[in-house]
């Protein structure tokens, strides 16, 4: 069955280090989505992506974060400076088309920043 | 600003008897609404969705409810198995309006005990 997967599965990084978290959407699905759970909290909704564009976004995903699809199959999420605050489980996901396309969910990649 | 709810953090039920798991929402502007369930160090599995114009959806044991006019949903779970014992997240969008993002509650345990 295909899945969406997502590396590193485990970062640890120093505050104001930059982090890349990668993601391989499912092949066929045309949009692409970040979310994070910070420990005990709900997820929460950072970016959509469509067409080579950021269709939505919310208030967390400020100017220290950034999205890209480099290459036509890994999909990538950037913190230029990460505050300790960003310490969370990062998860990608995709799906085939809107409106009410199911999403699929990555296993996460959790991100520690000390 | 919790606009999706899941009031009960936990629940347990013995295996073969009905889980019911309750969500609340409070904009109105919501019009797809999700369930996801989620195992420790895996990321949301899709269980089951629900559009607003409808008030029930079934898909084998698993059964959504929508009562629009008090902004409730829930999800039925007949029987319970011990593979079910996850956390299960409820999750609503804006479809109509255009929104790409799911907004999700909190979450509720679900134990399964055999």
């Amino acid at each position: 069955e295909p899945e969406v997967t997502q590396t590193p599965s485990h970062q640890v990084t120093q505050m104001g280090q930059e982090v890349i978290l990668r993601c391989v959407p499912i092949s066929n699905h045309l949009y692409f989505y970040w979310y994070r759970q910070i420990l005990g909290q709900k997820v929460e909704f950072l970016v959509s992506f469509y067409n080579n564009e950021i269709s939505e976004k919310s208030e967390i995903f400020d100017d220290q974060f950034s999205v890209e699809r480099p290459d036509g199959s890994n999909f990538t999420l950037k913190i230029r400076s990460t505050k300790l605050e960003d310490s969370a489980m990062y998860f990608c996901a995709s799906k085939v088309g809107v409106p009410t396309g199911e999403l699929f969910f990555g296993e996460g990649s959790r991100l520690t920043v000390l | 600003d919790q606009q999706v709810k899941q009031n009960s953090p936990s629940l347990s039920v013995q295996e073969g008897r009905i889980s019911i798991l309750n969500c609340d929402y409070t904009n109105s502007m919501f019009d797809y609404f999700l369930w996801y369930k989620k195992y420790p160090a895996e990321g949301p599995t899709f269980l089951i969705s629900i559009s607003s114009i409808k008030d029930k959806n079934e898909d084998g044991r698993f059964t959504v409810f929508l009562n629009k006019s008090a902004k409730h949903l829930s999800l039925h779970i007949v029987p319970s198995q011990p593979g079910d014992s996850a956390v299960y997240f409820c999750a609503a969008s804006e479809v109509q309006g255009g929104s790409e993002k799911l907004v999700f509650g909190k979450g509720t345990k679900l134990t399964v005990n055999p």
